[in-house]
């Protein structure tokens, strides 16, 4: 199975200031069809988890500009360029390259 | 707009059978796979397993496997999954999700079920 790594697992931001999680993953996500199938999802206390960005970069419909994707191969990174007070909560990288489709720990987003 | 409302989770014990569903709206849902994915209580997300557009597909985590069936009926625009030998372990929040572009991609989810599996 791949393994994705998420880093930091924690961290305090302060509002209107810029934050980003790296996530690394134990193989390549090219898929076979050329395609990377790695996704940002964001998942707000209460809530269900909501897909924010796919195949890297591309930001999923309703998503605000301030996030964006980026990466290739096997490191990945999510940035939010102005912390907004919605934004806290946990960050969850995924691959659906491969099967089993498999989730980072997750990286807790929260105000300092 | 797309809506997924889950349901049919509960408290069953241990070694028990369990059947979620997920009533799809706002979509054709023929022309989508479907996925599950859960979560434990204060722990992270986990794939549970996909079927593809017309079913001919299907997929398993390894947790899974040979346990659960995933499902579905097109005509009355439902997912299922079948849960049997229910274990501790499978305690969680069951999503289900639909696919956006390609199978591989997971663009809209339900507000999930609770399953908890305790004798």
């Amino acid at each position: 199975d791949i393994v994705m790594t998420q880093t930091p697992l924690s961290s305090p931001v302060t509002l209107g200031q810029p934050a980003s999680i790296s996530c690394r993953s134990s193989q390549s996500l090219v898929h076979s069809d050329g395609n990377t199938y790695l996704s940002w999802l964001q998942q707000r206390p209460g809530q269900p988890p909501r897909l924010l960005i796919y195949k890297i970069s591309k930001r999923f419909s309703g998503v605000p500009d301030r996030f964006s994707g980026s990466g290739s191969g096997t490191d990945f990174t999510l940035k939010i360029s102005r912390l907004d007070a919605e934004d806290v909560g946990v960050y969850y990288c995924m691959q659906t390259t491969q099967f089993p489709h498999t989730f980072g720990q997750g990286t807790k987003l929260e105000i300092k | 707009q797309v809506q997924l409302v889950e349901s049919g989770g509960g408290v069953v014990q241990p070694g028990r059978s369990l059947r979620l569903s997920c009533a799809a709206s706002g979509f054709i849902f023929s022309d989508f796979a479907m996925h599950w994915v859960r979560q434990a209580p204060g722990k992270g997300l986990e794939w549970v397993s996909v079927i593809w557009y017309d079913g001919n597909d299907k997929y398993y985590a390894d947790s899974v496997k040979g346990r659960f069936t995933i499902s579905r009926d097109n005509s009355n625009n439902m997912l299922y999954l079948q849960m049997n030998s229910l274990r501790a372990e499978d305690t969680a929040v069951y999503y289900c999700a639909k696919s956006f572009e390609v199978a591989a991609i997971l663009g809209s989810w339900g507000q999930g079920t609770l399953v908890t599996v305790s004798s």
